[in-house]
Order: structure tokens, then C-alpha cells, then sequence
């Protein structure tokens, strides 16, 4: 069964640094989207993206957010500036109205 | 504004002992209803979609069904490998999926 792949599965980094979670969608799929989770709470919308361009966002996806799909496998969400409450878990979504999840990327900001 | 709230937020079932979980939405313009298992560390994994009130959906041990206000997953005779945590979500009308707290399940052997 077709899976969405997210890498890394870990990521520490220093607070102000930046940071590229990637990931690979379900192929055929045309919708993409980005989510996050802070330890013990609602996985939460940060972006939608769809044709080359961001659909909708979230308050969360303010101007240090950023997302890619530089090729035609990989979606990137850029954090330019890490902060310490930028630890989350990080999830990847493709599909329309029923969407698939990646594994995630737990983000670690010290 | 869009809500969804999950009841209880945790649930401990000896094996066998069969319950329900609950799901409350307040969305506008509902187009699905979505149910995801967690297990620690993980990702969503797909469940179940609903799209009209009186649907139900079944998989092995998991039943849910939505009426026009709330959903329901029923766990009959559940095994201790079904603990993880149960998520809802909805789909409204023109924004994206909003997700409740979830239920944590915990079933012991």
C-alpha cells in the first residue's frame, strides 16, 4: 500500500537556527499538507498546498514558515528561525478529502 | 468556530470488555468525519471516513457510526493490542481538518 515517507525522524537543533523537514507524498495524490503536534496535545493545520501554491494556512504558519515541492516527489517545510516552542512533532498529509499521514518528524529546539 | 471534543480523554478496558468512544463536532458545512488510531511516536493511521448522518463504517473489532452532532467508535471485545490513541476529525465546509484531543485506550490483558 502506497505510504508517505517524511525524513528526518529525529531533528535537534540550536534555537535561531533553521531547519528543512522533508517529505514524499503518495504519488498520485495532488493535495499536500503540513501539521504539528506539541507533546500532549491536538495535531494542528499549518498549511495546505495544492498546484504549485499554498492553499490555505494557519495563524501557527507565520513568515518563518515556508513550504517547497521542488521536484516532482518532495514536499519541504522550512522553519527559517527555530524557536524553543517550535518542538513538536512535524506530520505530512497528502490526499484530498481523506488524507494519509507520514510517521513524522520529531523537532527537538534547544 | 470549528470544534471537536473527544470524550473520555482516557479509557482503560479489561480484555473483552466492549465501550464506545465519543466525538462531538461543531463545524460548519461538515463534508467528512474522519477516525485515526495513534500509537506513541506515530502518525495518524486511517480508520474510517463518514459523510452522512445514520452512516456506519466497521473494521474487524472498530464500528463507528455519525449522527448529525456526534460520532461514535464502538471497540467490541477489544484486544490489548488496539491501545493507542483514538483521534476524530472533521472536514468543514471550506477549511481544513479540524482534529479533537483524542482518547487515549489502554486495554489490559
Amino acid at each position: 500500500e502506497p505510504e508517505v515517507t517524511q525524513t528526518p525522524s529525529h531533528q535537534v537543533t540550536q534555537m535561531g537556527q533553521e531547519v528543512i523537514l522533508r517529505c514524499v507524498p503518495i504519488s498520485n495524490h495532488l493535495y499536500f499538507y503540513w501539521y504539528r503536534q506539541i507533546l500532549g496535545q491536538k495535531v494542528e493545520f499549518l498549511v495546505s498546498f495544492y498546484n504549485n501554491e499554498i492553499s490555505e494556512k494557519s495563524e501557527i504558519f507565520d513568515d518563518q514558515f515556508s513550504v517547497e515541492r521542488p521536484d516532482g516527489s518532495n514536499f519541504t517545510l522550512k522553519i527559517r528561525s527555530t524557536k524553543l516552542e517550535d518542538s513538536a512533532m512535524y506530520f505530512c498529509a497528502s490526499g484530498r478529502d481523506r488524507q494519509f499521514f507520514g510517521p513524522g518528524t520529531r523537532l527537538t529546539v534547544l | 468556530e470549528d470544534q471537536v471534543t473527544q470524550s473520555p480523554e482516557a479509557l482503560r478496558l479489561q480484555e473483552g470488555e466492549s465501550s464506545s468512544l465519543n466525538c462531538s463536532y461543531t463545524v460548519s458545512g461538515l463534508r467528512g468525519l474522519f477516525w485515526y488510531r495513534q500509537d506513541p511516536g506515530k502518525g495518524p493511521e486511517f480508520l474510517f471516513t463518514l459523510y452522512s448522518a445514520g452512516e456506519e463504517k466497521e473494521k474487524e473489532r472498530l464500528k463507528a457510526t455519525l449522527t448529525k452532532k456526534e460520532s461514535f467508535l464502538h471497540i467490541t471485545a477489544p484486544k490489548p493490542e488496539d491501545s493507542a490513541t483514538y483521534l476524530c476529525a472533521a472536514l468543514p465546509g471550506n477549511t481544513p481538518l479540524v482534529f479533537g484531543k483524542g482518547t487515549r485506550l489502554s486495554v489490559i490483558a
